[in-house]
């Protein structure tokens, strides 16, 4: 059975940093690309970055463009997110994804306030 | 990166067929076979079932079907449900590695 665990969302304030874990198994974690999508409170789903299954290509949506890393262990089959100078625009569910979107973790709540 | 053009809310009664459109450009939606939709429960993740435009994914019932024309793709529920009133949203590949969502839309069964 496939499974995505996030995990490392908490309170944040604005300006400080955050780093999200992604614990994969029950698929060939290493042959996937993976991503993050969030989704604020009562808002819609926004794709936020993409690694390719070996790491070497990174993408990120222009919204955290120059704030985030997105990175993975594959000897570990897990996937990571972090992002300095957080913005309260920033709070939000953050689910990681696979194979193109076929698997879906339970997501983990992220909230930047003061 | 704008948003996929979804409308906000779809409704219909047991039984009957609604379709729902995904409007983008030509460098995401029309450019591009990798439309996908996904179905999602308050408070849970999102559920992928249609990908590479019409496409089921295994074990989604043949009521969904998605297809595209130019710039819109659209998802149609035939023979509506109570289970099927959920959020839905579209994806689409926008080239160099970018993929952009929906703005979801709220699918009421009457």
């Amino acid at each position: 059975e496939v499974q995505l665990l996030e995990s490392g969302g908490d309170l944040v304030q604005p300006g400080g940093s955050l780093r999200l874990s992604c614990a994969a198994s029950g698929f060939t974690f290493s042959n996937n690309a993976m991503s993050w999508v969030r989704q604020a409170p009562g808002k819609g789903l926004e794709w936020v970055a993409i690694i390719s299954a070996s790491g070497g290509i990174t993408q990120y949506a222009d919204s955290v463009k120059g704030r985030a890393t997105i990175s993975r262990d594959n000897s570990a089959n897990t996937l990571f997110l972090q992002m300095h100078t957080v913005r309260v625009e920033d709070t939000a569910v953050y689910f990681c994804a696979g194979e193109s979107f076929h698997y879906w973790g339970q997501g983990t709540l992220v909230t930047v306030s003061s | 990166q704008s948003a996929l053009t979804q409308p906000p809310s779809a409704s219909g009664s047991p039984g009957q067929s609604v379709t729902i459109s995904c409007t983008g450009t030509s460098s995401d939606v029309g450019g591009h076979n990798f439309v996908s939709w996904y179905q999602q429960y308050p408070g849970k993740a999102p559920k992928l079932m249609i990908y590479e435009v019409n496409k089921r994914l295994s074990g989604v019932p043949d009521r969904f079907s998605g297809s595209k024309s130019g710039n819109t793709a659209s998802l149609t529920v035939s023979g509506l449900r109570a289970e099927d009133e959920a959020d839905y949203y579209c994806s689409s590949y926008a080239g160099n590695n970018n993929y952009v969502f929906g703005t979801g839309t709220k699918v009421t069964v009457l």
